[in-house]
């Protein structure tokens, strides 16, 4: 059965922080691995990453993947209070599509002014 | 732009009471998700669909039916609702080998 984890489940920083969200992974098959973050409401995406050692970027949050580690990390820097939020990692099931997703159980970051 | 919109937002119901989670994306998407979010738990598929008439199950699908009349349309019904069942739901969409663009949730709470 595939897996992912998170680390660490929490965090607490002031803004003006670095911060590295950690996602490790077990699948059979492996086609991608996405990240989302959740405020109060939907998950929105983030990243989609599908080769390893290619980083994705938008603004001050950045992603790669490791596929020989099978893992990824999820940069974000110089953090904002408007940060704060779940941070979620999935991949697609067994390999399959997008729309079976296994999920972590997130990194609530928080960001303190 | 709509996106996926799921109604209601919040529900209480009571043990055994039945209801129907509605879910609609205006975006033309073939697949669809049902997933249930509970605290310390991440997010959880129950029900998908790979297109009009096709429907399968997840990781926790018992309880619940789905069926997919329409490309639009993906209603997730709890049969006999119990207390286990009370989580928020997300509904969710894409297209081949797009990110999954998700629904507001709908806050269901069973007594």
């Amino acid at each position: 059965e595939d897996k992912v984890v998170q680390s660490p489940l929490s965090l607490v920083v002031h803004e003006g922080d670095t911060v590295t969200l950690n996602c490790s992974y077990e699948v059979t098959n492996f086609r991608s691995l996405l990240w989302y973050k959740q405020e109060k409401k939907a998950p929105t995406f983030l990243f989609m990453l599908t080769s390893s050692g290619i980083e994705k970027k938008s603004g001050r949050l950045s992603s790669i993947l490791d596929k020989k580690e099978l893992f990824s990390i999820l940069n974000i820097t110089a953090t904002q209070t408007g940060d704060s939020a779940v941070y979620l990692c999935a991949e697609p099931n067994s390999g399959g599509s997008n729309y079976k997703l296994t999920f972590g159980k997130g990194t609530l970051l928080t960001v303190n002014p | 732009n709509a996106g996926v919109t799921q109604t209601p937002k919040f529900q209480v119901l009571k043990t055994g009471q039945s209801m129907t989670l509605q879910c609609a994306q205006d975006m033309n998407h073939e697949y669809m998700s049902w997933y249930r979010q509970d605290p310390g738990m991440g997010l959880r598929l129950i029900h998908y669909s790979v297109g009009a008439g096709i429907t399968d199950q997840g990781e926790v699908p018992n309880g619940y039916n789905v069926s997919r009349s329409t490309t639009e349309d993906f209603p997730l019904r709890l049969l006999s609702a119990a207390p286990s069942q009370t989580s928020v739901y997300f509904c969710a969409s894409s297209s081949a080998n797009q990110p999954q663009h998700f629904g507001d949730g709908t806050r269901l709470s069973i007594l």
